[in-house]
């Protein structure tokens, strides 16, 4: 079974540009993440969708950070216009809620943004 | 969700018992304990979870106080892949909240 697919891995990009991130999550799950992870930092939710719905933005700086999940599968985010401190490792995560408390969340490989 | 504490790093020789302690203190009774674990340059992966009771899985155990005040993770036979960051997280119904964890270091 195909994990949580991110894409790009790595993008660098001057101060002001656009980026776009990609996500796939796990066929079936309902549920997916985005994080923002600083070196030596746990990682930190900018937004958790259900399905299609964005059920928590709160962390997400509308400003700048847009995020759509458009028939409650694959979802972007997207950064416009990136600044110096946007530079971090973006994760998505997916999960399905299942017995006994487990809300198993599964990540992707991440993608590491320099914003120059 | 209730805040954790970790220490940030740690050591522990090949072949032995790596026992990883997290505080809860503030957990509420609904409030899971979670444990993840994150390998350089991947994203976490789930380890273990549990409630009240210890619980036991293929790659750890779990003891948490009869308080619920504290746990540990226990990797028996730690081996130089267990090398990676540890977060324990309080966990009821909304998100994650991850802390810096603990880096532990499997040394040869």
């Amino acid at each position: 079974e195909a994990g949580v697919v991110q894409s790009p891995r790595y993008k660098i990009i001057e101060k002001k540009q656009p980026v776009a991130f990609w996500c796939n999550p796990i066929s079936g799950h309902n549920t997916l993440y985005w994080y923002l992870q600083n070196l030596g930092q746990g990682p930190e939710l900018l937004i958790r969708y259900e399905n299609e719905e964005a059920v928590d933005d709160s962390q997400l700086p509308k400003d700048r950070f847009s995020a759509e999940r458009l028939k409650g599968v694959d979802s972007t985010l997207k950064i416009q216009p990136a600044e110096l401190g946007d530079s971090a490792v973006y994760l998505c995560a997916s999960s399905l809620r299942g017995t006994g408390g487990l809300v198993e969340q599964f990540f992707g490989p991440g993608t590491r943004l320099t914003v120059l | 969700d209730a805040k954790t504490t970790q220490p940030p790093s740690m050591d522990c020789a090949e072949g032995r018992a790596a026992n990883l302690p997290c505080n809860h203190s503030t957990i509420s009774g609904n409030e899971y304990v979670y444990w993840y674990r994150q390998i350089h340059s991947q994203g976490p992966q789930y380890i273990i979870h549990g409630l009240k009771n210890n619980e036991t899985n293929e790659m750890a155990s779990l003891i948490i106080t009869e308080d619920r005040k504290s746990s540990t993770l226990i990797l028996p036979h730690a081996t130089l892949r267990d090398t990676a960051v540890y977060y324990c997280i309080a966990y009821y119904g909304q998100n994650f909240v991850f802390g810096p964890g603990t880096r532990l270091s499997v040394l040869p």
